[in-house]
């Protein structure tokens, strides 16, 4: 059975502070793997990484992915207040285009 | 980026009665469209996977005779969630996957709440 990992669960920082969330899988076939950010609605894009070791930069978020390892970690630095969330990875194969998510990080940056 | 909408936003009913969610797809051509569903503190949970013109694919444990699903055109998917129970209350929300892509556009989601 397919299954996606995220940790921590759940992480207090500053603003200012630079915080590193882990998404770990294992499925069959992978063919994809996403984050995404959600706040008090659906939750919107941030990366979608398909090949090893290739950073994807969006201003102060970065992600990359190991497909040896079976893992990927979002970056964020500087965190802002805005940053609070909940961070989602979902994990895509071959057999379909749904998506399976972990249990998310919920993120709180304290000014 | 693409658009994809619900409606309602939020909706609250009594036991018993059945509640239609549309998902529709406003600026382009859905050809798959999936229905998650959200509780309180939980990840979001795959229900179905809906392809235009044929029968859904439900999800083990999902009931198909409860959550019916439509997806009758190329924007637009209903989730009608019959004899509704208190224990169905939750987040619902729908994605569209746009023909030729691998990245899912998701709905602001539907809030279900069951009296």
């Amino acid at each position: 059975e397919d299954k996606v990992v995220q940790s921590p669960l759940s992480l207090v920082v500053h603003e200012g502070d630079t915080v590193t969330l882990n998404c770990s899988y294992e499925v069959t076939n992978f063919r994809s793997l996403l984050w995404y950010k959600q706040e008090k609605k659906a939750p919107t894009f941030l990366f979608m990484l398909t090949s090893s070791g290739i950073e994807k930069k969006s201003g102060r978020l970065s992600s990359i992915l190991d497909k040896k390892e079976l893992f990927s970690i979002l970056n964020i630095t500087a965190t802002q207040t805005g940053d609070s969330a909940v961070y989602l990875c979902a994990v895509n194969s071959n057999s379909g285009y749904a998506l399976n998510f972990g249990k998310g990080t919920s993120l709180l940056v304290t000014p | 980026g693409a658009v994809v909408s619900q409606h309602p936003s939020r909706v609250i009913c009594k036991s018993g009665t059945s509640v239609k969610i549309e998902c529709r797809s406003l600026d382009f051509q859905a050809t798959t469209m999936f229905w998650y569903r959200q509780f309180p503190k939980k990840s979001l949970m795959l229900m179905a996977t809906s392809n235009e013109g044929s029968k859904a694919t439900y999800e083990q444990g999902v009931e198909k005779d409860k959550f019916l699903i439509n997806h009758a055109s190329l924007t637009l998917s209903t989730l009608t969630v019959t004899s509704a129970h208190p224990e169905d209350s939750s987040f619902y929300i729908c994605s569209g996957l746009a023909g030729g892509y691998n990245e899912q556009f998701f709905g602001p989601g539907t809030r279900l709440t069951v009296l």
